[in-house]
C-alpha cells in the first residue's frame, strides 16, 4: 500500500515555466510535509516543508500548496531554471511518531 | 564538519557474501536512518534508530541488520546478499523531532552496491 503517491514520474518544463509536482496522501494523521531535491549522484536534502494549519507556504522561486480536505499537497517552481534540473521527492509522516514516507520522485528536466 | 559520511562509496559483492555499510555524523543527531534507492521506487527506509542503542524496523528490513553502539554511527549489515539488494543507499540523520519541530533528515551520499 502506497501511502503517499506523486506525479508526474518525470516532467520537462521550459525555462522560465512553472513545474508543478503532485502529491497525494492516504494517513489523515500525517501532519509534516517535505520536499526534498536530489541532484544526480548527491544525498537528497530538505527543499521545503509544510505543516497542515496554513494551506500555503513560499520560499523564494518555491511554494507548496497544501489541501487538507483532498489530501494533497504540491510544489510549484515559478521561473524554472535549468539548474532546478533535479529528482524531487515529496515526503509525509507524523511528526515525531512516524519516519517519513516518501513518494515516488519526480524526475524534473527544465530546457534552455 | 563533515555531515554525514558513508562508507565505502561503491561496493560489488557476489550472491551470498557479507558486508557492512558505516555512517557515521558529526552533528550530535538522535536519530539515524538507512535507505535503499532503486529506480522508480523512490526512497524505501531499511531501519532507523532514535537513539544509541536502540533500532526498529522500516518498510524493508528483511535481508539487513544494524547496530548504533555509539550515537554518531550507523552500521548496515548484509549478512547473505543477494542480486535483489542491488540498489543505492543512503544514511540519513536527524534531531529528535519532536524537540525540533521539524523533520529535517541531513542525507549523506551514498552508497553503490551491486551484487552479482
Amino acid at each position: 500500500q502506497q501511502q503517499v503517491k506523486q506525479s508526474p514520474q518525470s516532467l520537462i518544463v521550459q525555462k522560465g515555466g512553472i513545474s508543478i509536482i503532485n502529491c497525494a496522501y492516504e494517513n489523515t494523521a500525517f501532519d509534516y510535509f517535505p520536499w526534498y531535491q536530489q541532484f544526480p549522484g548527491k544525498g537528497p536534502a530538505l527543499l521545503i516543508a509544510i505543516r497542515p494549519d496554513v494551506s500555503e507556504k513560499k520560499e523564494g522561486r518555491f511554494t507548496i500548496s497544501f489541501n487538507k480536505s483532498a489530501k494533497q499537497f504540491s510544489l510549484h517552481i515559478m521561473d524554472s531554471q535549468p539548474g532546478d534540473s533535479a529528482t524531487y521527492f515529496c515526503a509525509a509522516s507524523i511528526l515525531g511518531n512516524t519516519p517519513l514516507v516518501f513518494g515516488k520522485g519526480t524526475r524534473l528536466s527544465v530546457i534552455a | 564538519n563533515a555531515g554525514v559520511t558513508q562508507t565505502p562509496k561503491f561496493r560489488v559483492l557476489k550472491t551470498g557474501q557479507s558486508m557492512t555499510l558505516l555512517c557515521a555524523q558529526d552533528m550530535n543527531h538522535e536519530y539515524m536512518y538507512w535507505y535503499r534507492q532503486d529506480p522508480g521506487m523512490g526512497l524505501r527506509l531499511i531501519h532507523y534508530s532514535v537513539g544509541e542503542g536502540t533500532t526498529a524496523k522500516g518498510e524493508v528490513p528483511d535481508g539487513y541488520n544494524v547496530s548504533r553502539l555509539k550515537k554518531q554511527n550507523f552500521l548496515l549489515g548484509l549478512e547473505s546478499a543477494a542480486p535483489s539488494q542491488t540498489s543505492v543507499y543512503f544514511c540519513a540523520s536527524s534531531y529528535d523531532p519532536k524537540r525540533g519541530g521539524n523533520d529535517e533528515q541531513f542525507f549523506g551520499p551514498g552508497t553503490r552496491l551491486t551484487v552479482l
